[in-house]
């Protein structure tokens, strides 16, 4: 059963046309991530919630935004994709515990095509 | 600050050969977590192993174990009878006490042949 649902898989936009991700999750954990993975490259973190808590990483364009309208569901917007947008999205969620060793669980991820 | 590399950009084993996956870590944290995850092609991350900083046994699950020596910041990836469906990418990750974050390596491509 899948435990991180991502939809969709493949999401395909303009230049310049807003798109919208979503996540959601069956786990009830209390840590949602999105992570930007372009080809060949490690997952860079973009920004993620403890419960509605938003931390946004400090080099993350403006252009990104994000929603969490509960702990089921977290949303990833782009205001105004560009060519360099174009990447796979993942999402990841998290139970918070007061040590390191909690695995986030992952998403199968959205491929983004900007043309 | 916390920093995963892998100098490993792909390796080949052939099908029930053992392979190893070099990572080295730099954190000023006592204690943090080191986990490895693989990436197919479908783009999924899934998990594999996870080391605590603390732990004083080799963490072990199934054909992967995690070859841990803390004075030399290394937690390398040793996977047993490797077999064709592990083809994939693979990355180290580490996550600090103190920022809470899980920080990848590059990853490393494997490729299993027959």
């Amino acid at each position: 059963d899948a435990m991180v649902i991502q939809n969709p898989r493949y999401q395909v936009t303009q230049f310049g046309k807003p798109v919208t991700l979503s996540c959601s999750q069956t786990l009830n954990h209390n840590v949602m991530y999105w992570y930007q993975q372009k080809s060949s490259q490690a997952p860079k973190l973009l920004f993620h919630y403890y419960d509605k808590d938003f931390n946004n990483e400090a080099d993350t364009p403006d252009n990104f935004q994000s929603r969490r309208p509960n702990t089921s569901f977290c949303f990833l917007d782009i205001r105004s994709p560009g060519l360099g947008d174009a990447a796979m999205y993942l999402c990841a969620t998290r139970t918070l515990t007061s040590g390191v060793g909690e695995t986030q669980y992952f998403g199968p991820g959205t491929r983004l095509l900007v043309l | 600050a916390q920093k995963i590399t892998q100098t490993q950009p792909g390796m080949f084993v052939q099908e029930k050969e053992a392979v190893t996956l070099d990572c080295t870590y730099d954190t000023s944290d006592q204690s943090y977590g080191l986990f490895w995850y693989k990436q197919p092609s479908s783009g999924e991350m899934i998990f594999l192993i996870y080391q605590g900083s603390y732990d004083e046994q080799n963490a072990t699950e199934g054909r992967y174990s995690l070859n841990f020596q803390k004075a030399r910041k290394s937690a390398n990836l040793v996977i047993s009878a490797s077999q064709l469906g592990d083809s994939a990418m693979y990355f180290c990750a580490m996550r600090e006490r103190e920022t809470d974050k899980l920080i990848f390596g590059t990853g490393t491509r494997l490729q299993v042949f027959p």
